[in-house]
């Protein structure tokens, strides 16, 4: 079935360098890519969105890539830093019909940073 | 602002019980909705509700009931708990479906 997932489930980098986090996706008729960001015991936090008439995005030390001709989704994360430890996830906002959005959520990366 | 608020944070149940859990917002947004996160799934969608008074099925809506009479609350009720429904439940909410999503720190639930 359709669905939006992780390439690695656990990343570790060293603080300073940066971070990518890969997701794929497998439904062309998604227009909208948000990631967030999960840290324990917490509820996800927004950290940067995408549409699909777009192929890049930037935020404060974070970029979101978007190819949709392999239908493949990244975040960068500059100079990663220990408060970047958390569990990252992207999801698709997928048109269900009817004008109707559901949001798919990938299983998640674990970024660990390295002091 | 308060943002997306849940209650309780904890809660255990016996099998059989009825129990509802709390989701309110303050931010006059339209779009609410209820996850369920379980290890090694991710977060899938149970229900959503696109403004007072309507709402829909999401990916796994079985066992759970949910309802939408004001903009800022949207309770999930469930009528039997089952063990199966263990799991931290989320609740989020947008100014329209197809924006970001704002979520409360959920709520973890244990049907023993």
């Amino acid at each position: 079935g359709e669905s939006v997932g992780l390439h690695l489930p656990t990343l570790s980098v060293q603080e300073g360098d940066n971070s990518i986090i890969n997701c794929a996706y497998s439904n062309s008729a998604s227009d909208y890519f948000i990631w967030y960001k999960q840290e324990s015991g917490k509820g996800p936090q927004f950290i940067i969105d995408i549409r699909s008439n777009m192929d890049k995005r930037q935020g404060q030390r974070v970029t979101v890539l978007l190819n949709k001709t392999v239908k493949h989704l990244s975040l960068q994360i500059a100079a990663t830093q220990p408060g970047d430890s958390a569990v990252y996830f992207c999801a698709e906002n997928r048109n269900s019909g009817a004008g109707s959005y559901q949001l798919t959520f990938g299983k998640g990366t674990k970024l660990s940073v390295i002091p | 602002n308060a943002g997306v608020t849940q209650t309780p944070k904890f809660q255990v149940l016996k099998t059989g019980q009825s129990m509802t859990l709390q989701c309110a917002q303050d931010m006059n947004h339209e779009y609410m909705s209820w996850y369920r996160q379980d290890p090694g799934m991710g977060l899938r969608l149970i229900h959503y509700s696109v403004g007072a008074g309507i709402t829909d099925q999401g990916e796994v809506p079985n066992g759970y009931n949910v309802s939408r009479s004001t903009t800022e609350d949207f309770p999930l009720r469930l009528l039997s708990a089952a063990p199966s429904q263990t799991s931290v439940y989320f609740c989020a909410s947008s100014l329209q479906q197809n924006q970001p999503q704002h979520f409360g720190d959920g709520t973890r639930l244990s049907i023993l």
